[in-house]
């Protein structure tokens, strides 16, 4: 089974600030890395797929990178709506997906 | 538009048995497979099982093999998830997703319903 492991678990930041999240897969996935965006009591939402490709009606500020374990989620300018939990998933053994265990997104 | 609506979450005592139901609208829905990802309280995200369209490719995690049932109704474009033997560590929201081959790229969950909370206590 492939391991998702987010850095870090937590975060605090504030609106206008440059964020970067980390995903790293205890094997080799190319690019099938897919990121969601959680808001308390909701359900997730796809933000990026393909590591790097923004899902439609996602915001600009929002984008991804990396290919094979390594992978980061940046987001340009935090805007107070940003403020969520973050989670990678990998889609190379779809459909046995396996996401990382989430990065919390506080207002500092 | 894309709606999920999942019911028959509930309390249950463990080793019951629950019968979630996922109703689907606005798209095709024999077209698409089918996920239920489960989140345990004030936990991250986990798959649980994967139907194909055609009912044809079943998957489950290993911490639900043999104990639930994933099948669909496409006729009634129903999503139906039978829970056996459950265990309090089943506690957690059940969302239905819908697979999709986003972009023409790659396989995500890019629809889900809102979730129905299972709980499993004496």
């Amino acid at each position: 089974e492939i391991q998702m492991t987010q850095s870090p678990s937590s975060l605090s930041a504030s609106v206008g600030d440059r964020v970067t999240i980390a995903c790293r897969a205890s094997q080799n996935i190319d690019n099938y890395l897919n990121w969601y965006q959680q808001k308390p009591g909701k359900a997730p939402n796809l933000l990026i797929y393909a590591a790097s490709r923004l899902q439609s009606g996602v915001p600009s500020r929002f984008s991804g990178s990396g290919s094979g374990t390594d992978f980061t989620l940046t987001i340009s300018s935090l805007q107070p709506e940003d403020f969520a939990t973050y989670y990678c998933q990998q889609a190379y053994s779809t459909p046995l997906y396996t996401f990382g265990q989430g990065t919390k997104l506080e207002i500092k | 538009e894309v709606q999920l609506l999942e019911s028959g979450g509930g309390l249950v005592e463990p080793g019951g048995s629950l019968r979630l139901s996922c109703a689907a609208s606005g798209f095709n829905f024999n077209s698409y497979g089918m996920n239920w990802v489960r989140q345990a309280p004030g936990k991250g995200l986990e798959w649980v099982s994967f139907i194909s369209g055609s009912s044809r490719n079943i998957h489950y995690a290993d911490s639900v093999k043999g104990r639930f049932i994933i099948s669909r109704d496409n006729a009634k474009n129903s999503l139906l998830l039978q829970m056996n033997s459950l265990r309090a560590e089943d506690t957690a929201v059940y969302y239905c997703a819908r697979d999709n081959l986003v972009g023409g790229v790659l396989a995500a969950a890019d629809h889900w319903g809102q979730g129905t909370l299972v709980t499993v206590s004496s």
